[in-house]
């Protein structure tokens, strides 16, 4: 089993509306959750970071992170072509290994 | 971006030859991570090192080893390259195990 499970999509989302991409983990040890943005020939770029239980927010993004049910959440609202790309949820596995789940496609319909 | 460079940032090589690529960071982290990313599986972990000689196996090192002699350098080398390991490179750092990490633009490596 791999440590951290994602939808692989694709996923489509009419422009404007809200994108939820979800992502579960293994290690109940995990303290560190993270979400990449990867465009198709481009290496992986961070956009958020989450540390703590409830919803952290930054901009257009909205991580939650839930820890009881291991899973971690991206919601992205107003949603743009330019967000069209595979997304990548990731955690500290035992703290010292950066583990990827194998990522969701998000497609904008304009 | 933070400071990470990759080379080279593509390679052909021969079945059975040794390959080499490097990961070159200026921003002093601790840690460095080398992954592959093949389509339906995603990124997986080859190896990482959280200090100077420090390294360890990640979930297919298998046919890989590294090497880390200074903080900055971090070097990964197919011993006797195969076509299954055809793939795209990437390299990661992070200030300390947990925190934010940073990616490479990637080595584009095809063996025939």
């Amino acid at each position: 089993q791999k440590e951290v499970e994602q939808n692989s999509g694709p996923l489509s989302v009419p422009e404007g509306a809200i994108a939820s991409l979800n992502c579960t983990y293994s290690d109940r040890g995990s303290q560190s959750f993270f979400w990449y943005r990867q465009y198709s020939g481009k290496s992986p770029e961070l956009i958020m970071s989450i540390y703590s239980n409830g919803d952290k927010e930054d901009g257009r993004f909205t991580a939650q992170l839930n820890k009881a049910s291991q899973y971690v959440s991206l919601l992205i609202r107003d949603s743009q072509p330019s967000d069209s790309a595979t997304y990548l949820c990731a955690d500290f596995f035992g703290n010292e290994k950066l583990t990827f789940g194998t990522g969701t496609r998000l497609t904008i319909i304009p | 971006d933070a400071g990470i460079t990759q080379s080279p940032r593509h390679k052909v090589t021969e079945t059975g030859t040794p390959v080499t690529l490097r990961c070159h960071q200026t921003e002093n982290h601790r840690y460095m991570y080398w992954y592959r990313q093949d389509p339906g599986h995603g990124l997986r972990l080859i190896h990482y090192s959280y200090g100077v000689k420090d390294t360890d196996k990640g979930e297919v090192s298998d046919g890989y080893s590294v090497s880390r002699s200074k903080t900055e350098d971090f070097l990964l080398t197919l011993e006797s390259a195969t076509s299954s390991q055809t793939s795209v490179y990437f390299c990661a750092i992070s200030k300390g195990g947990g925190t934010e990490a940073f990616f490479g633009q990637g080595t584009r490596l095809t063996v025939v």
